[in-house]
């Protein structure tokens, strides 16, 4: 079956610098990948979607890359501030099941 | 417009006891999915319902867990019997049509705790 990993580890970084977010999979190339937000005792919220035919998409101080070659995806906070503190989801379709990562918790130091 | 709702919160039951837990979908959804999420990972699909049908159940274990989705909007999802393994958040999120790609919006899940 499709597996999915994130950063195991806890990322802090200091307010203002770039966080970024990695996600590998392995086996099946997904169409599209999804990243969520999920803070303490809530469900995720969806961030952002990028499509196998899209090298990168941006919202606001967010980025997001998808490299097929690499089987990866990249997710980019600029900018980071405290209140994007929380634990980051990717999340892809392959074959008939959806897929979500393991997670990665971020924490933005004052 | 008001979000995915699910209640109880919180549940506390002993080891081979029943529990069953409620999921209202954004109104008009078509497509809605309960998760399991145990600590320290990511969302796992138990099944997916589009309208009352289901259009995926393979990772539910069939032996204690069904769900159903009668009437096509609110849900149930039961364990019966419960296992100390069974202790987890689970979610329901419902999305519009369920086509691929499209956002999923989630409840706040509830909380269970199998002693």
């Amino acid at each position: 079956s499709q597996k999915i990993e994130q950063n195991s580890e806890a990322l802090n970084i200091q307010e203002g610098k770039t966080a970024t977010l990695t996600c590998n999979y392995t086996n099946y190339s997904p169409a599209y990948l999804q990243w969520y937000r999920q803070d303490p005792g809530r469900g995720p919220v969806f961030l952002l979607l990028i499509r196998e035919n899209e090298k990168e998409k941006r919202k606001e101080r967010l980025k997001v890359t998808f490299d097929t070659t690499l089987k990866q995806s990249l997710f980019h906070i600029t900018a980071s501030q405290p209140a994007d503190s929380a634990t980051y989801l990717c999340a892809q379709f392959t074959g008939n099941q959806f897929y979500f990562g393991t997670g990665t918790s971020l924490t933005v130091i004052p | 417009e008001a979000g995915v709702a699910q209640s109880p919160r919180y549940k506390i039951i002993e080891k081979r006891q029943s529990v069953a837990f409620w999921c209202n979908p954004i109104s008009g959804h078509a497509t809605l999915y309960w998760y399991q999420q145990i600590l320290g990972q990511g969302p796992k699909l138990l099944i997916q319902f589009q309208n009352n049908g289901v259009v995926d159940d393979s990772q539910l274990p069939k032996d204690r867990f069904s769900a159903e989705r009668l009437k096509g909007v609110d849900s149930t999802l039961k364990i019966q019997p419960a296992k100390l393994e069974d202790s987890a958040v689970y979610l329901c999120a419902s999305s519009p049509t369920g086509s691929r790609g499209e956002t999923q919006y989630f409840g706040p899940g509830t909380r269970l705790l199998v002693l």
